[in-house]
Formats: structure tokens, C-alpha cells, sequence
């Protein structure tokens, strides 16, 4: 029972737009940086935001993070079919002095 | 260019224990804490340790607590998993994976080892 939940899936036609949401409490998101991780079918995750909006080298700008409060929200602009993946997210919990993942959102192109 | 190979994977059976490795490679090895992160067949990601640059400190998730052991040797560029007491449950692949630079996030990670945890 993961503590930082995420809708199980989202989906638009190619070049639009989605938003997956991640939320979680104070003693996670609200005062901790979040990561998303994007994990292809059968591939290992790949980092694609840290520090709630910094993009790793090689990333698109397609990809962006935020942040607001308890909540983190991952947005993919330009829908390619290679975005079909699962996406998800990750943050430090100072209470449980764990790192914790969401639940994991699956984005399909339509 | 950063490299993670896990080894060690395999079948074992409840009560039994296992090591997994994992060699890296085009980095500086001893600068960065390293992590074990697993996905259980068909589920999401589970967190399962961290350590620190120099083996000073070490996090668990509750769920691998006193049984699972996360080591490191800085001359050989390894970080291992000691295993102990595995359970059905324990069944998934177990990923290797980098820990930033800059704080709690993993920015390369392995191609993963598959355990299995079944009489």
C-alpha cells in the first residue's frame, strides 16, 4: 500500500496533452523533492524529472514536474507513441525514513 | 558512460538466502550512494535500501528489515544484496540503481535480475 497515490491510468490521441497527479502528505511531497520515472514495457525505469521540475540531460522539454503543496504533477505535452509507458513517482518519507514510489500510472496513446 | 550489471538472480526456495551484485562502471564510484529497488511481477515499484557513499549509513524498507543486507566495496565498484530468510513475496526483479548526486533520486539504473522465491 504505497502512500503516494497516482490515478491508474491516463490517455489522449498523439499531440496532446496529459497531467498525472501524485499525492502524498506532508512528510513526503510537501517537504521533499519528487522524481518521475518512466519504465517502457519491459525496460528498467529511466529518470525523467528531479528536484520536482529539473529534467536529467537528454530529457524533452515535452516532459515537465511541479509541485504544489502535498501534490506533484507530471505533464507530457506532444503525445508520442513512444510515451506509452508507466509513469511514476518518488520521494523521500521522513516519517517512515523510507523512499516511497506512487502506484504507478499507465499512459496509452489512442 | 554509467553502467549497471546486476547479477545473482535465480530460484530459491522460502527460508532460503541469496547475494546479488552489481558492477558499475563510468563513474566515480565511491562519490554516490547506491540503492536496490524491486518490482514484483505485474506491480509497481518498491524501494527496498539505500547506502551511503562510504557504507556509513543504511536505509530499509520495513518489509526486508533483518533479513536483507545492503553492502558495498568501493575498491571493486560492487554494491551487493545479502538476502536472508526470503519469502514467497520476495519474488520480483531487483534493480541496482544510482543515487543522485543532489538528493533522493535514482538517475541510472540497471537492467535487473530476476529472484524467485518458490519450493
Amino acid at each position: 500500500q504505497s502512500v503516494l497515490t497516482q490515478p491508474p491510468s491516463v490517455s489522449a490521441a498523439p499531440g496532446q496533452k496529459v497531467t498525472i497527479s501524485c499525492s502524498g502528505s506532508n512528510s513526503n511531497i510537501g517537504n521533499n523533492f519528487v522524481s518521475w520515472y518512466q519504465q517502457l514495457p519491459g525496460t528498467a525505469p529511466k529518470l525523467l524529472i528531479y528536484e520536482d521540475s529539473k529534467r536529467p540531460s537528454g530529457i524533452p522539454d515535452r516532459f515537465s514536474g511541479s509541485k504544489s503543496g502535498t501534490s506533484a504533477t507530471l505533464g507530457i505535452t506532444g503525445l508520442q507513441t513512444g510515451d506509452e509507458a508507466d509513469y511514476y513517482c518518488g520521494t523521500w518519507d521522513t516519517s517512515l525514513s523510507a523512499y516511497v514510489f506512487g502506484t504507478g500510472t499507465k499512459v496509452t496513446v489512442l | 558512460q554509467v553502467q549497471l550489471v546486476e547479477s545473482g538472480g535465480g530460484l530459491v526456495k522460502p527460508g532460503g538466502s541469496l547475494r546479488l551484485s552489481c558492477a558499475a562502471s563510468g563513474f566515480t564510484f565511491s562519490d554516490y550512494y547506491m540503492s536496490w529497488v524491486r518490482q514484483a511481477p505485474g506491480k509497481g515499484l518498491e524501494w527496498v535500501s539505500y547506502i551511503s557513499s562510504i557504507s556509513t549509513y543504511t536505509y530499509y524498507a520495513d518489509s526486508v528489515k533483518g533479513r536483507f543486507t545492503i553492502s558495498r566495496d568501493n575498491a571493486k565498484n560492487s554494491v551487493f544484496l545479502q538476502m536472508n530468510s526470503l519469502r514467497a513475496e520476495d519474488t520480483a526483479v531487483y534493480y541496482c540503481a544510482r543515487v543522485g548526486a543532489s538528493g533522493w533520486y535514482e538517475d541510472y539504473w540497471g537492467q535487473g535480475t530476476l529472484v524467485t522465491v518458490s519450493s
